[in-house]
């Protein structure tokens, strides 16, 4: 009964390449996000979608880009991956966008680019 | 510029002790402030929400404590548990439609036998 699922949990992979990760929540909310956390183990907002609509685009590099199929699902793809993006991503998810709402988040996945 | 200061960055008490976390913040407007807590390897998870109007809130052993007027907030842990340790962050929101959230750093616990 996982509520904010992501795949893969870890992704080693080299400079240059392109990689997707998965997010999935099975809470029937309508927004969901993307986060970055740094070897600072600061969290940054990357992204968030609510019913399919983008209303967060923070400063990200544009070979950044999210999908979001349905309101069940936000993945994102990264293009011509660099040394800097190593991270920790995590997607989360709340009832619908606002101040107020409780954010669920995943497990993460551990980037690793070599 | 909006910013969300945690101290002490780390922090070793006996299992047993009590422990308080300050978190510092200058994020304005202001809609609510969270604590949330993150084990290693784990998402965070939320352990209290507090809007301006409230000024302490608990959760189990968990007690959050919050001054809109200075900014600062405190979250009191009461006999701790090895379980407590882990990473807990200091969260802001600011009066918005978007839910962006503003993290602070955290603050590493570790609770030892």
């Amino acid at each position: 009964d996982t509520a904010v699922s992501q795949t893969p949990k870890y992704l080693v992979t080299q400079m240059g390449n392109d990689k997707s990760i998965k997010c999935e929540q099975n809470l029937g909310h309508d927004t969901m996000y993307w986060y970055k956390q740094d070897s600072k183990k600061f969290l940054k907002i990357m992204f968030s979608y609510n019913n399919k609509e983008l209303i967060i685009n923070e400063t990200v590099p544009n070979r950044f880009s999210p999908k979001s199929p349905d309101k069940a699902h936000l993945n994102l793809h990264i293009n011509s991956l660099e040394l800097g993006d190593s991270a920790v991503y995590f997607c989360a998810s709340s009832p619908t966008s606002g101040a107020v709402y409780e954010q669920y988040f995943g497990p993460g996945t551990r980037l690793t680019v070599t | 510029k909006n910013q969300v200061e945690q101290s002490p960055q780390s922090l070793i008490i006996l299992e047993g002790k009590n422990c308080t976390l300050q978190c510092n913040y200058t994020v304005s407007p202001f809609s609510n402030l969270r604590w949330y807590k993150q084990d290693t390897g784990r998402g965070p998870v939320s352990l209290t929400i507090m809007t301006f109007s409230e000024n302490t809130k608990s959760n189990g052993r968990y007690t959050a404590t919050l001054d809109a007027d200075t900014k600062q907030s405190s979250l009191h842990i009461t006999a701790s548990q090895l379980s407590d340790s882990a990473s807990y962050i200091c969260v802001v929101t600011g009066s918005s439609n978007t839910g962006k959230l503003i993290f602070g750093q955290g603050t590493t616990l570790q609770v030892k036998p």
